[in-house]
């Protein structure tokens, strides 16, 4: 079975410096490695998502991904953070069955003035 | 607006009550899956229809049980509840399986009492 690890449980960062989310997955093949992002009372928004080719991957709002197959990784990154970008952030798996998403227990993101 | 609607949004109970939580998927997506959110348990897969049929099961109580429809909307039903259920209880949405991703709704926030 597939597992996801987010080891930050909280993170604060200045407006306008650089961010590095991490995630360590678990899976026995090529997985399907995705970043989500909740603001509170609202749901969860896909950032992006890796399949297969470029292990570097863009999403939305200025986001990316790079997935490591060596360290198991897909670490979350994004050069320049804004105060909009204070919200919780899951990293999530699938397995090639295609049935269902494991997430990671979420990274909270404050973002200092 | 993710196109998945989920109603309600806010729904307070007492104990050994049953409720019904209604999902429209996106438009065209034939997969809803349902998940519940807690503090201390994150985001859990609970089950996942596929066009009407049950395709997975995940860690989904005895008590709960749910059912897609044939113009694909879904309903968790929850009965019997405890204090433990209070959870945001979310649906989402997928064209096929989950690999190509998931639509969120908004959630219903369920609170026993």
């Amino acid at each position: 079975a597939q597992s996801v690890t987010q080891p930050d449980i909280h993170i604060t960062v200045s407006e306008g410096a650089s961010l590095e989310l991490r995630c360590n997955y678990s899976y026995g093949a090529t997985p399907y490695l995705f970043w989500y992002v909740q603001s509170p009372g609202q749901g969860l928004q896909l950032l992006l998502k890796y399949f297969s080719g470029d292990t570097l991957v863009q999403g939305i709002k200025g986001f990316e991904a790079e997935f490591k197959r060596s360290q198991s990784s897909f670490n979350l990154r994004k050069p320049s953070v804004h105060w909009s970008d204070a919200a919780e952030y899951f990293c999530a798996v699938g397995a090639s069955s295609g049935d269902k998403l494991t997430f990671g227990t979420g990274t909270r993101l404050a973002v200092r003035p | 607006d993710s196109g998945v609607t989920q109603t309600p949004k806010h729904l307070i109970t007492a104990t050994g009550q049953r409720v019904t939580l209604r999902c429209s998927p996106r438009s065209g997506d034939l997969s809803v899956y349902w998940y519940q959110q807690s503090l201390d348990q994150g985001l859990q897969f609970l089950i996942q229809y596929y066009n009407g049929e049950e395709r997975a099961k995940g860690n989904i109580l005895e008590r709960f049980s749910a059912q897609q429809f044939p113009d694909l909307h879904s309903e968790l039903n929850l009965s019997s509840l405890e204090l433990g259920d209070s959870a945001l209880y979310f649906c989402a949405s997928s064209v096929g399986g989950a690999n190509y991703g998931y639509t969120f709704g908004s959630g219903t926030r369920l609170t026993v009492v």
